[in-house]
C-alpha cells in the first residue's frame, strides 16, 4: 500500500535562508511523486514531478527535489527562501495502474520571516 | 489561474437545502476528480471520472452526488448537508487512464459552510 509522511507540519525560516520540507513515501511499486503547493485561499499548484527519469528535479521558483530510493525520501529544497513562498506544501505519490489516484501528505506549512 | 475553473468560489447552505458545484477544465483532458479539504486532514479523494464513467467512489455518503455530463464539466449536487461537510472542495482532471500516473492540475476550490 502507498502512503506519504511529511515529517515536520510546521517549518519556519528567514527569508534568503535555505528551505528544506521533509518527506518519506511507502510504495509497492515505481512510483510517480509530486509536490504541490498551496496559497491561502487558492488551489493546488504542481512544483515538480519525479517519473523515474533524473533523480533531481527542478520546479518552479527555484524549487527542486531529490528521489533517494534507498531512503524512500523525496524531500523539497530551495536555496533562498522569499517571503511569497510562504504556503502549504503537500508531498504526494502515485502508482502506475491506480487510475492516476494520488495520495497525498498531510502537509507543511511554511512560515518565512523577514 | 489553471485552466480549471469552479463555481461559485464561495457557498454557505442550510442543511436542507440543494445546491451544486460546477467544475470546468480547459485543457482536453479526459479525467476529472473531487476531493475534499478539511481543516488538518490530508486531502480526501471523493470522486473519479474517466473518459465521463465513474471509476472511483470513495465511500462518499449519498448526499453527495456526482455528474459528469462530458469531459470537460463535472458537477457535485449536494443535498442534506451537514455541520461537518463544511470544507473546501476542489476539482481537478488529468490526461487519464488507468495506467496513467500523469499530473493532476487543481481548480481554485469551492469554500462550502453548511450551518
Amino acid at each position: 500500500a502507498q502512503s506519504v509522511t511529511q515529517l515536520d507540519s510546521h517549518v519556519s525560516v528567514s527569508e534568503g535562508t535555505p528551505v528544506l520540507l521533509r518527506c518519506n513515501y511507502s510504495s509497492s511499486y515505481s512510483p510517480s511523486l509530486f509536490w504541490y503547493v498551496q496559497h491561502p485561499n487558492k488551489g493546488l499548484q504542481l512544483l515538480l514531478k519525479y517519473t523515474s527519469a533524473a533523480t533531481l528535479v527542478k520546479g518552479i521558483n527555484g524549487f527542486e527535489a531529490e528521489f533517494k530510493k534507498s531512503e524512500t525520501s523525496f524531500h523539497l529544497t530551495k536555496p533562498s527562501a522569499h517571503m511569497s513562498d510562504a504556503a502549504e506544501y503537500f508531498c504526494v505519490v502515485s502508482e502506475k495502474g491506480q487510475g492516476g489516484k494520488l495520495i497525498f501528505g498531510q502537509g507543511t506549512e511554511l512560515s518565512v520571516k523577514p | 489561474e489553471t485552466g480549471v475553473t469552479q463555481t461559485p468560489r464561495h457557498l454557505v447552505m442550510g442543511m436542507t437545502n440543494k445546491k451544486s458545484l460546477k467544475c470546468e477544465q480547459h485543457l482536453g483532458h479526459n479525467a476529472m476528480y473531487w476531493y475534499k479539504q478539511s481543516a488538518k486532514k490530508p486531502l480526501e479523494l471523493m470522486f473519479v471520472y474517466n473518459f465521463k464513467e465513474q471509476t472511483e467512489n470513495n465511500s462518499v455518503p449519498s448526499r453527495f452526488s456526482p455528474e459528469c455530463p462530458n469531459s470537460s464539466h463535472l458537477f457535485l449536487h449536494l443535498h442534506t448537508l451537514q455541520p461537518e461537510d463544511s470544507a473546501l472542495y476542489l476539482c481537478a482532471s488529468s490526461q487519464g487512464g488507468e495506467t496513467s500516473t500523469d499530473t493532476q492540475y487543481f481548480g481554485p476550490g469551492t469554500r462550502l459552510t453548511v450551518l
